[in-house]
């Protein structure tokens, strides 16, 4: 069955250094998302992705952070100075459709904690 | 702000028995809703969709329902089994209002004892 893939599945950073959190969605898939949760909260959406351009992004989801789609099977998501309250679980998700029944099929996740 | 919400934190039911996780959700403009559940250290997992021209929609072993009048969703569990012990989270979106992500509530964590 195919999957969302993402790694590394915990990450380690000093407060003030750059991450890249990888993504790899399902293939078919044309819409992809980035959650996080913060540990005991509810997932919260951050930002959404379509045809190599941000459509949507939350509050949460200030010029600290980035996405991109480098190459056809790849989506990252870059916090360019962490601190410490992005430490969370931060979870990749895809869907073939953007509307309708939009299913979206979510990865493991990473853990990010900022030390 | 409009957010989704649940009733109960947490849920103990026995083994073989039937579950109902409730969820209350604010936006009456919603389109369409989606039944998550989490596994320790692990994503959200689909369960279950509805939308909201519908009332009722059956999966194996689990059933949404949809009160829109009360702006309720509720998911059911047939004869709950120890692999069913997880976090649920009802999750919805507003097509009218964004371009289709989710909005997630606390969640319940149902607990299944053998």
């Amino acid at each position: 069955e195919p999957e969302v893939t993402q790694t590394p599945s915990h990450q380690v950073t000093q407060m003030g250094q750059e991450v890249i959190l990888r993504c790899v969605p399902i293939s078919n898939h044309l819409y992809f998302y980035w959650y996080r949760q913060i540990l005991g909260q509810k997932v919260e959406f951050l930002v959404s992705f379509y045809n190599n351009e941000i459509s949507e992004k939350s509050e949460i989801f200030d010029d600290q952070f980035s996405v991109e789609r480098p190459d056809g099977s790849n989506f990252t998501l870059k916090i360019r100075s962490t601190k410490l309250e992005d430490s969370a679980m931060y979870f990749c998700a895809s869907s073939e459709l953007a509307s309708g029944a939009n299913i979206q099929y979510f990865g493991a996740g990473t853990r990010l904690s900022v030390l | 702000g409009e957010s989704v919400g649940l009733h109960l934190p947490t849920l103990s039911v026995q083994e073989g028995d039937n579950s109902i996780i409730n969820c209350a959700y604010s936006n009456s403009a919603s389109d369409y809703f989606i039944w998550y559940k989490q596994e320790s250290g692990k994503g959200p997992q689909f369960i279950i969709d509805i939308r909201s021209n519908m009332d009722k929609r059956q999966g194996q072993r689990v059933t949404v329902l949809l009160n829109k009048t009360v702006k309720h969703l509720s998911l059911q569990i047939a004869a709950t089994q120890p692999g069913d012990s997880a976090v649920y989270f009802c999750a919805e979106i507003d097509y009218g209002g964004s371009q289709g992500n989710l909005i997630f509530g606390k969640g319940t964590k149902l607990s299944v004892k053998p």
